[in-house]
């Protein structure tokens, strides 16, 4: 399997700017997470999905936030509109509760700077 | 709320010592705990998972233990290597249900193994 599948790697815009991320989660898991790492606050997490439903996404810092995932192999997260403080990287991971385990994988993450 | 802390919180060691880096939460009601590796600029490789049932986990040169009662988890690193430079993550989940299956991860231990 080829992992945890997120783009862009790296993203650079301006302030006000629309900002999607996007992720292809491991085949058969069936949760989904957004986090965001910052050096100020480490790993937080914005929101998950379970069955492709959003379970809790009390993480979401503002309404400019939004996340989607509209069937079991693609989600996206959307910053409408963008801003300096959002300059972070997000990391998408995916989990199997049918495994039984429980164990998170994590892809590679979207470094996104707001100007 | 699941609080995680990680001490310490930077470390410096030449090549060939074993060594230890703590983690510890707050709330013992966990399904398991599970050490990341991060390298620079990178997203998060999974080392070791511990269910909350268990009491260690091996791989190779590393071995992670767990004492839910006390809410506190070790990782030990024999004869440690440059290879071995990167921060070190610790995250416990909640019991699974609830909606409140999300990683509370640690700050890290940033780890330098001297040559």
């Amino acid at each position: 399997d080829a992992g945890v599948i997120q783009s862009p790697r790296h993203e650079v815009t301006e302030m006000g700017q629309e900002v999607t991320l996007r992720c292809k989660p491991i085949s058969g898991h069936d949760y989904l997470f957004w986090y965001r790492q910052t050096m100020m606050r480490g790993l937080e997490l914005l929101i998950y999905f379970n069955n492709n439903v959003p379970i809790d996404d009390s993480g979401m810092p503002e309404d400019r936030f939004s996340a989607k995932m509209p069937n079991a192999s693609f989600s996206t997260l959307k910053i409408q509109p963008s801003e300096p403080r959002d300059s972070a990287v997000y990391f998408c991971a995916s989990s199997s509760a049918g495994m039984g385990t429980g164990e998170l994988f994590f892809g590679e993450g979207s470094r996104l700077t707001v100007l | 709320k699941q609080e995680v802390t990680q001490i310490p919180a930077a470390l410096s060691v030449p090549e060939g010592e074993n060594l230890v880096l703590n983690c510890s939460f707050t709330d013992s009601a966990i399904y398991n705990l599970q050490w990341f590796r991060q390298d620079p600029g990178k997203g998060l490789t999974s080392l070791l998972l511990i269910q909350s049932s268990q009491r260690e986990q091996t791989s190779g040169r590393l071995n992670a233990s767990l004492d839910k009662s006390s809410g506190r988890s070790t990782l030990y690193i024999a004869a440690s290597q440059p290879g071995d430079s990167a921060t070190y993550l610790c995250a416990v989940r909640p019991p699974s249900g609830g909606g409140a299956d999300g990683l509370t991860f640690g700050k890290g231990t940033h780890l330098i193994i001297q040559p």
